[in-house]
């Protein structure tokens, strides 16, 4: 079964630094999210991705927050001048026309 | 007020029983309506969408109640296998497909 692949898995930064999530789409799939899960919480959207251009973005998306797909195949979440509230479990999920999308393992981000 | 909303367990229940999940969601314009499970520090996973006309798949069975703005899925025969935190999901109405709104889901804990 085809799925979305993510790194990595675990990653441990500190306060201040940047960190770039990955996400390998499935093949055909032209729509990709990220979400973040903190610790004990509820999965929380964050934006959405579509023809080379955000779709749409929640409250929590600013401007710390970027995505993009440089290469056609990676589709990337970076967070400049992390915080410790930062540190959440981050989920990218892609999908195709239809309703449904499947999310990748996941990326644990840790911030000291 | 939370947007979807669910009791938080955990539900402990032997093989075999019975169980089932309620859940409430604020907005009434709300559009499409999903469970997923989630196993503990893994990513979510589909189980199966609601539709106002009720659906099965298995030993689970899920409802809509539109005018009640209220979900609920039934689990027969639970399983060992079925341990994991059961999500309420809805999509907003104009929202992208992908913007899912969870709640922070209801743990079952499935014993011997």
């Amino acid at each position: 079964e085809p799925e979305v692949t993510q790194t990595p898995s675990h990653q441990v930064t500190q306060m201040g630094q940047e960190v770039i999530l990955r996400c390998v789409p499935i093949s055909n799939h032209l729509y990709f999210y990220w979400y973040r899960q903190i610790l004990g919480q509820k999965v929380e959207f964050l934006v959405s991705f579509y023809n080379n251009e955000i779709s749409e973005k929640s409250e929590i998306f600013d401007d710390q927050f970027s995505v993009e797909r440089p290469d056609g195949s990676n589709f990337t979440l970076k967070i400049r001048s992390t915080k410790l509230e930062d540190s959440a479990m981050y989920f990218c999920a892609t999908g195709d026309s239809g309703n449904t999308i499947y999310f990748g393992e996941g990326s644990w981000l840790t911030v000291v | 007020r939370k947007e979807v909303e669910q009791d938080p367990g955990p539900f402990n229940v032997p093989e075999g029983a019975t169980v089932a999940f309620n859940c409430t969601y604020s907005n009434s314009a709300s559009q499409s309506f999903f469970w997923y499970r989630q196993d503990c520090r893994k990513e979510p996973k589909l189980l199966m969408s609601v539709y106002s006309s009720g659906n099965e798949d298995g030993r689970f069975t899920a409802q809509l109640n539109r005018a009640s703005q209220y979900i609920s899925l039934l689990i027969r025969d639970s399983k060992l296998s079925d341990s994991a935190t059961y999500l309420c999901v809805v999509t907003p109405y104009g929202g992208s497909q992908g913007n899912l709104i969870f709640g922070k889901g209801t743990k079952l804990s499935v014993k011997p």
